[in-house]
């Protein structure tokens, strides 16, 4: 079975600065996917941004960007320029691709990241 | 993007009663639905696996007299909290497959928040 990690319960960090969030995980997998998603005080489940192993390019989305090292297991999230709307929980979340759509997402125990005004 | 809708909310209800979830994907089909609890402060999740005509997958240590999960049709998956006691008190949250996507991603709705008197 898949594990995630992060080790992070919380973190704060002033607006406009840099944050990076962290990620292990665990598996035997050599092909599947990698997410963050941020769940702001709504609850609503945002996708942050993806990463599938077999890329070697690190995933970018505007401000965020990930740190994937495959041997290592680890995909961390880099918040640049943070903004007040970034305050949120972030999830870790692994998936290994199966059929017909199954696939099913591990999540991380999450990071509480506040912004800090 | 690809919406979700579940409904009600929130909902209130005594022990003993059940209690019924609509998790709906408002403009796409989504054959696999996914069923999340999560608690407070923690991570999500995930309860059982729903596809369309078939019987729902529920995950090691889910009761599924107690959670009954129906996906009747390419729009709707239903979960039914039977008997529901204190202790199922939760935050309900499903998301839905678009298999026209290539790329993965589970859309979430934005969760129904369960007390149990």
């Amino acid at each position: 079975a898949q594990t995630v990690t992060q080790s992070q319960p919380e973190m704060s960090v002033q607006e406009a600065e840099t944050v990076t969030l962290s990620c292990t995980y665990d598996t035997s997998e050599n092909n599947y996917y990698l997410f963050w998603y941020k769940q702001p005080p709504s609850r609503q489940m945002i996708l942050v941004i993806r990463q599938e192993a077999y890329k070697q390019q690190n995933a970018t989305e505007n401000r965020f960007s990930v740190n994937f090292q495959k041997a290592a297991k680890s995909f961390s999230l880099k918040i640049s320029d943070s903004q007040l709307g970034d305050t949120a929980m972030y999830f870790c979340a692994f998936m290994k691709p199966a059929n017909f759509g199954n696939e099913k997402l591990t999540f991380g125990t999450g990071t509480r990241l506040t912004i800090i005004p | 993007g690809a919406v979700v809708s579940q409904h009600p909310s929130w909902v209130i209800c005594k022990s003993g009663t059940s209690v019924k979830i609509e998790c709906r994907s408002l403009d796409f089909q989504a054959t696999t639905m996914f069923w999340y609890r999560q608690f407070p402060k923690q991570s999500l999740m995930l309860m059982a696996t729903s596809n369309e005509g078939s019987k729902a997958t529920y995950e090691q240590g889910v009761e599924k007299d107690k959670f009954l999960i129906n996906h009747a049709s390419l729009t709707l998956s239903t979960l039914t909290v039977t008997s529901a006691h204190p202790e199922d008190s939760s935050f309900y949250i499903c998301s839905a497959r678009d298999l026209t996507v290539s790329y993965n991603e589970q859309f979430f709705g934005p969760g129904t928040r369960l007390t149990v008197l």
